[in-house]
This record gives structure tokens, C-alpha cells and sequence, in this order.
């Protein structure tokens, strides 16, 4: 099983603040999703990122996928106490399953 | 649709005791699967099926784990004589075959062994 590691593990800054969470692998995924998890329910997807070198935009959040399919970045901007929760990267084993990261704490305070 | 079930939310259960866990995925999703999440981890894969066909388990998952999906439809996880190292949130996902769409998740079982 291939394995992701995220970066930071932990992550507390102030409301207004810019924020990047790294995802990498030394291996190649056909896709690579993210996902964000509140305390005691499952994780909720936020993107898809297939192509090498794709960037998308989620409002505030921008996601981009590396051009060798190995590793990614989350990046906030302005955030909100709300933005508060537990960011998860997975990587698609090519039509198999998905192989998650341990995730990033993110706590934003007001 | 209501998305993905899990029933029950919470299980407290004594060492050694059995416990089965039940799984609704999304009815247009050909694809269940199950993962365990530690508090601080990610998701760790356990199973999944295509249909009623499990097409792969974790070889982390000891023979006191099965699984079954008998219909295509609901699926169900049993763990057997229980140990305090199975305690964790159980997480059901399902998706469509073509799985860049991403999984849908349901709000998981948290298991507490005492």
C-alpha cells in the first residue's frame, strides 16, 4: 500500500490568517481527493484533483496536484473559524481504493 | 436519497463480546467499502466490495473480522471476541466505479471496548 504524508500535523492560527497543508508521496496516484472531517462524523469530500499540475478553487480554498501525481497542497486563504476541522488527503490507487493521509488539525481562532 | 447509514452510532461493549455493525450505502453505488479511524489517524482501509463480491481486505484485518455485502445492497462488519485494541470509529464509505468522483461517507460507528 502506498502510503501520504501530510504537513503540518497540527495547525493554529489567528481569523484572517493564510494557511498550507502539503500532501506527499513517493509513489503515483491516478487521482488525488481531499476531505474534511468534523469531531465524530465520517470525512466530507472537497475536491478531486486527476491531472498533473490541475489547480482548483473551492471558494477560499485552492487545491493543486503535482505535475508528477505524487503529492499535493491545500491552501486557505483568509480563514475562517468555521474552516476549523480535521483536512484529510487520499490518494486513489489506480482503480483500487483510497489511501489516506493522517491529516491536518486545523483550528482557526476568532 | 439520504446518503450513507450507519447503525448504531455508539456500541459499548464488554472484552470478548461480538458486535456486528450495518452499513445503507447510497442505492446507485455499486461500491462499499469499510476503514477504521483511531482518534488522531486517518481512515485505515479494511474491505471493500464490488457488489456482493469482496474484492479485497486489508491484511492488517485478523480472521476475527468479516464482512459481508450478501445482496449488493446493505452491508454488515462483525468483530468476534472483541479486544480493547479494536476500539475506533468504523467508517462505511460507497462510490460509484469510477471513484474520481470520491467517496460518500456515512457518520461511522464509534466502538468502545472496556
Amino acid at each position: 500500500t502506498q502510503l501520504l504524508e501530510q504537513s503540518p500535523q497540527f495547525l493554529s492560527i489567528q481569523e484572517g490568517e493564510n494557511l498550507t497543508v502539503y500532501c506527499n508521496s513517493s509513489s503515483v496516484f491516478s487521482s488525488l481527493q481531499w476531505y474534511r472531517q468534523e469531531p465524530g462524523e465520517g470525512p466530507v469530500l472537497l475536491v478531486t484533483v486527476v491531472t498533473g499540475g490541475e489547480v482548483k478553487k473551492l471558494k477560499r480554498l485552492t487545491f493543486q496536484f503535482g505535475d508528477a501525481r505524487k503529492d499535493s497542497s491545500l491552501h486557505i486563504t483568509a480563514a475562517q473559524p468555521g474552516d476549523t476541522g480535521l483536512y484529510l488527503c487520499a490518494g486513489m490507487e489506480y482503480g483500487n481504493k483510497l489511501v489516506f493521509g493522517a491529516g491536518t488539525i486545523l483550528r482557526v481562532k476568532s | 436519497d439520504t446518503g450513507v447509514s450507519q447503525d448504531p452510532r455508539h456500541k459499548i461493549t464488554k472484552r470478548g463480546q461480538n458486535v456486528t455493525f450495518r452499513c445503507d450505502p447510497i442505492s446507485e453505488h455499486n461500491r462499499l467499502y469499510w476503514y477504521r479511524q483511531t482518534l488522531g489517524q486517518g481512515p485505515e482501509f479494511l474491505t471493500y466490495f464490488q457488489n456482493e463480491a469482496q474484492l479485497e481486505k486489508s491484511r492488517l484485518l485478523s480472521d476475527r473480522f468479516s464482512a459481508e455485502r450478501p445482496k449488493g445492497s446493505f452491508s454488515t462488519l462483525e468483530i468476534q471476541r472483541t479486544e480493547q485494541g479494536d476500539s475506533a470509529m468504523y467508517l462505511c464509505a460507497s462510490s460509484l466505479t469510477t471513484s474520481n468522483y470520491g467517496y460518500t461517507f456515512g457518520s461511522g460507528t464509534r466502538l468502545t471496548v472496556v
